[in-house]
């Protein structure tokens, strides 16, 4: 089956620094790969799309300067976060969407665990 | 617009006995809907999905889920769980294949034995 990746799996930086996250296919292209954002004991939020070779989409309150999405290839996508505070520690998930036989479904990589002190 | 809502944040149930997770959705328009399974500190995967066809879709690890259009429901059931089935369960809808995936708030499985 399609495999994503993520790295790094987990990453503790320090207040106003930034964080890259890379998102990878590794047996598929993907056009479209979403970047989710779950803190603890909650659910998945979107938080943009990001789109190959255009800039990424963002949900509704979601600050696209803060959070800074690079699709350069077909199967990398970033997530970066800029100058990082402590409540944007999170498990940050992204998905690859693969177009398949019975039509298209999103894989989803392990997540990286961001802890910013 | 759309919304996802699991009536169960937490379900306790021991080792063999049967369990449904309940998932209801709101929507004005057809939708396709998911359950992916989430172990501690992974990802999520796929467990089953309803695109269209059969109400009832199955996974290969024994669970089920049956599309109820009349009540918008979608629940997960498995007649005899696993101590390994412990995870949180997460169910989603979407729009369109492989877009945008709108998820409830889980619920959280733990099987005792």
């Amino acid at each position: 089956g399609a495999v994503v990746s993520q790295h790094p799996s987990w990453v503790i930086c320090k207040s106003g620094t930034s964080v890259k996250i890379e998102c990878r296919s590794l047996d598929f292209q993907a056009t479209t790969m979403f970047w989710y954002r779950q803190f603890p004991k909650q659910s998945l939020m979107l938080m943009a799309t990001s789109n190959e070779g255009s800039k990424a989409t963002y949900e509704q309150g979601v600050e696209k300067d803060k959070f800074l999405i690079n699709h350069a290839s077909l199967t990398l996508s970033t997530l970066t976060v800029t100058s990082a505070h402590p409540e944007d520690s999170s498990f940050y998930i992204c998905s690859a969407r693969v177009q398949g036989t019975s039509g298209s479904e999103q894989y989803f990589g392990p997540g990286t665990r961001l802890t910013v002190t | 617009a759309q919304s996802v809502t699991q009536l169960d944040s937490q379900v306790p149930v021991f080792e063999e006995a049967p369990v449904e997770l309940r998932c209801n959705y709101s929507s004005s328009v057809s939708v396709y809907l998911f359950w992916y399974v989430q172990y501690p500190n992974q990802g999520l995967q796929l467990l089953l999905k309803y695109l269209s066809g059969s109400t009832l879709v199955e996974s290969i690890n024994g669970f089920e889920a049956e599309f109820n259009k009349s009540q918008t429901s979608f629940h997960l059931r498995k007649p005899s769980v696993h101590i390994s089935d412990t995870a949180e369960y997460f169910c989603a809808v979407s729009y369109n294949q492989g877009g945008k995936l709108i998820f409830g708030q889980g619920t959280e499985l733990s099987v005792k034995p």
